[in-house]
């Protein structure tokens, strides 16, 4: 049974457009976390929820959102996709019982692929 | 040097033998480590974590050397499904940060 989901697999949107990708998780974690990952490249953390509290990398863009507004769902909201944004969206989780946000184990859903046109 | 560093490969490898490869990090406060497995256009996969005494896990064993601040991955007696994309993941906790490595491709052949 999938434990993290991501919808949708595939996202086609054209240069400017605003997308959202989904993910929703069944193992009741506290964590989730986005990541972008582009060919050959390593995944390269978006920024991570912590229960309620949101986490944003330095490095993340301002044109990449987060909300989650319960533990199963967290979204990724692209407010105005540039060519350079095309990649693979990994949503994944973590159990966040132990100290620290990064110390457990992650489960990641099988990713969103977004073209830009 | 880079927070995380591995050798992108390929390792071409025959079916059967032995392959190991390193992942080295520069932060001497790390405190997590972890082998993740990528498979070509898939979601990384926790192979195993990787703790101060060593582990193995089947053919698997993975070390991790704190003096030199490199983690290792042992694979034997190698199967072609063991062809993959193998990252390397470092994190520690006083600011909260996780830095995957870029991967090492290890391609089995028969």
């Amino acid at each position: 049974d999938a434990m993290v989901i991501q919808n949708p697999r595939y996202q086609v949107t054209q240069f400017g457009k605003p997308v959202t990708l989904s993910c929703s998780q069944t193992l009741n974690h506290n964590v989730m976390y986005w990541y972008q990952q582009k060919s050959s490249q390593a995944p390269k953390l978006l920024f991570h929820y912590y229960d309620k509290d949101f986490n944003n990398e330095a490095d993340t863009p301002d044109n990449f959102q987060s909300r989650r507004p319960n533990t199963s769902f967290c979204f990724l909201d692209i407010r105005s996709p540039g060519l350079g944004d095309a990649a693979m969206y990994l949503c994944a989780t973590s159990s966040g019982k132990r100290a620290g946000a990064f110390t457990d184990t992650q489960y990641f859903g099988p990713g969103t692929r977004l073209t830009v046109l | 040097r880079k927070e995380v560093e591995q050798d992108p490969g390929p390792f071409n490898v025959p079916e059967g033998a032995t392959v190991a490869f390193n992942c080295t990090y520069s932060n001497s406060a790390s405190q997590s480590f972890f082998w993740y497995r990528q498979d070509c256009r898939k979601e990384p996969k926790l192979l195993m974590s990787v703790y101060s005494s060593g582990n193995e896990d089947g053919r698997f064993t993975a070390q991790l050397n704190r003096a030199s601040q490199y983690i290792s991955l042992l694979i034997r007696d190698s199967k072609l499904s063991d062809s993959a994309t193998y990252l390397c993941v470092v994190s520690w906790g006083a600011d909260d940060k996780i830095i995957f490595g870029k991967g090492t491709r290890l391609h089995i052949l028969p």
